[in-house]
């Protein structure tokens, strides 16, 4: 099976710019979760998906939003860009049930200038 | 709320030897998973192993297994016969498996692990 694929992988925005990221799951996985990686602040659960629907989020602000397509593809989408978005964004699918394990991409890689 | 800690942002090993990576948590819940992560040069975060907290057996994965102490909130990682692709960034990470928890990992701040020829 394909594993996770997370496109862009490399982005460069300016400040006030909004960002749209893609996760691609692995196929038959329902559930998609995204974290942010910083240095300062380590790797911080954004949201996860589920079959469509937000089942649960970290404490990021609005500016954060995210969705889930029927196919199980998800997008954040980042507005209003702050240089301290700049980070590394990794989304990782699992099966979604309980005891399941996830299973990561390979990020992108934002810089906010 | 949880958190992890990993208290050796560094650590160095001989290739063949050993070496262990700590990791407490802290947490009021009884049932969660607990997992070794690892993120190489390359930035893809790679599971190494997992552990089920009702289960009292440590697990193993071929040159890696775990110390689990449950009342002691302690989950430490032990690679034997270190080979020069296990340099990387280890995570420890914590998910809950109350309602709602589901797929939300709390992330350790990693341990840095150098392999030497």
């Amino acid at each position: 099976k394909a594993g996770v694929t997370q496109t862009p992988r490399y982005l460069i925005k300016t400040r006030g710019q909004q960002v749209t990221l893609s996760c691609s799951p692995i196929s038959g996985h329902r559930s998609v979760s995204w974290y942010q990686q910083t240095p300062g602040q380590g790797l911080q659960f954004l949201f996860e998906y589920f079959s469509e629907t937000q089942r649960n989020k970290g404490n990021f602000p609005g500016r954060f939003s995210g969705r889930q397509f029927s196919n199980s593809r998800s997008e954040m989408n980042v507005s209003t860009l702050e240089l301290g978005d700049s980070a590394l964004y990794l989304c990782a699918s699992s099966l979604g049930r309980h005891q399941e394990t996830q299973y990561f991409g390979p990020g992108t890689r934002l810089l906010v200038l | 709320a949880q958190t992890v800690t990993q208290s050796q942002p560094e650590m160095s090993v001989q290739e063949a030897e050993t070496v262990t990576l700590s990791c407490t948590y802290d947490t009021s819940e009884s049932d969660y998973y607990l997992f070794w992560y690892k993120q190489p040069p390359s930035r893809q975060m790679i599971l190494v192993i997992r552990q089920e907290a009702y289960k009292q057996q440590n697990a193993t994965e071929n040159r890696f297994s775990v110390n689990f102490q449950k009342a002691a909130k302690s989950f430490s990682l032990k690679i034997s016969d270190s080979q020069l692709g296990d340099a990387a960034m280890y995570f420890c990470a914590y998910r809950s498996e109350a309602s709602g928890g589901y797929n939300k990992l709390i992330f350790g701040a990693g341990t840095r692990l150098a392999v030497h020829p």
